[in-house]
């Protein structure tokens, strides 16, 4: 298996502007987890979903945020409008089980999202 | 508040040598406590996974122990390699929920030849 991919790796757009990000998990996976990193404060889970369905949605920062998973192989994060303090490392991770047990978390390689 | 702490933020040390890293919660109850490597540029790939029953875990070189009690992890590697230089995360998981996970900021970890 090529591991969960995610394009595009990077991705510099000007404030206003609408992003989507792209995220195939591992073939067989359950869940699909997206989480953003910055260096201000580290990695933070925004939003999982179980079987295509989100669960938890809580971590979205703002009503700017959307994610969708039209079906097992594909997930979509999507940010309108754009703003600069969005800026960070977004990563899609999936898993057989929830993040609770003990099964692992297979991480992509990461958009760099720049925003002007 | 739910907290992960991690120490050293940074450490350097020669090739060959051992180091231990540190990581202290205050999430209880919690599930499992997971610690990551993660290359610059990369997505953290997990090393361990301990439960709260479990005191130790190895992984090739990295061992990493549990203390339930004092709330405490550790992430010891033996007879480092250049290609040690990463971050490494540790991550709690709560039993009340799966969104509630909580990531410590890492330990810049760099390797000299």
């Amino acid at each position: 298996d090529a591991g969960v991919i995610q394009s595009p790796r990077h991705e510099v757009t000007e404030m206003g502007q609408e992003v989507t990000l792209r995220c195939k998990p591992i073939s067989g996976h359950d869940y699909l987890f997206w989480y953003r990193q910055t260096m201000m404060r580290g990695l933070e889970l925004l939003i999982y979903f179980n079987n295509n369905v989100p669960i938890d949605d809580s971590g979205m920062p703002e009503d700017r945020f959307s994610a969708k998973m039209p079906n097992a192989s594909f997930s979509t994060l999507k940010i309108q409008p754009s703003e600069p303090r969005d800026s960070a490392v977004y990563f899609c991770a999936s898993s057989f089980r929830l993040a609770g047990s003990t099964d692992t978390q297979y991480f992509g390689p990461g958009t760099r999202l720049t925003v002007l | 508040k739910n907290q992960v702490e991690q120490s050293p933020q940074s450490l350097i040390i020669l090739e060959g040598k051992n180091c231990t890293l540190q990581c202290n919660y205050t999430v209880s109850p919690f599930s499992n406590l997971r610690w990551y490597k993660q290359d610059t540029g990369r997505g953290p790939v997990s090393l361990t996974i301990m439960t709260f029953s479990e005191n130790t875990k190895s992984n090739g070189r990295y061992t990493a122990t549990l203390d339930a009690d004092t709330k405490q992890s550790s992430l010891h590697i033996t007879a480092s390699q250049l290609s040690d230089s990463a971050s490494y995360i540790c991550v709690v998981s709560p039993y009340s929920s799966a969104s509630k996970i909580i990531f410590g900021s890492g330990t810049r970890l760099s390797i000299r030849p």
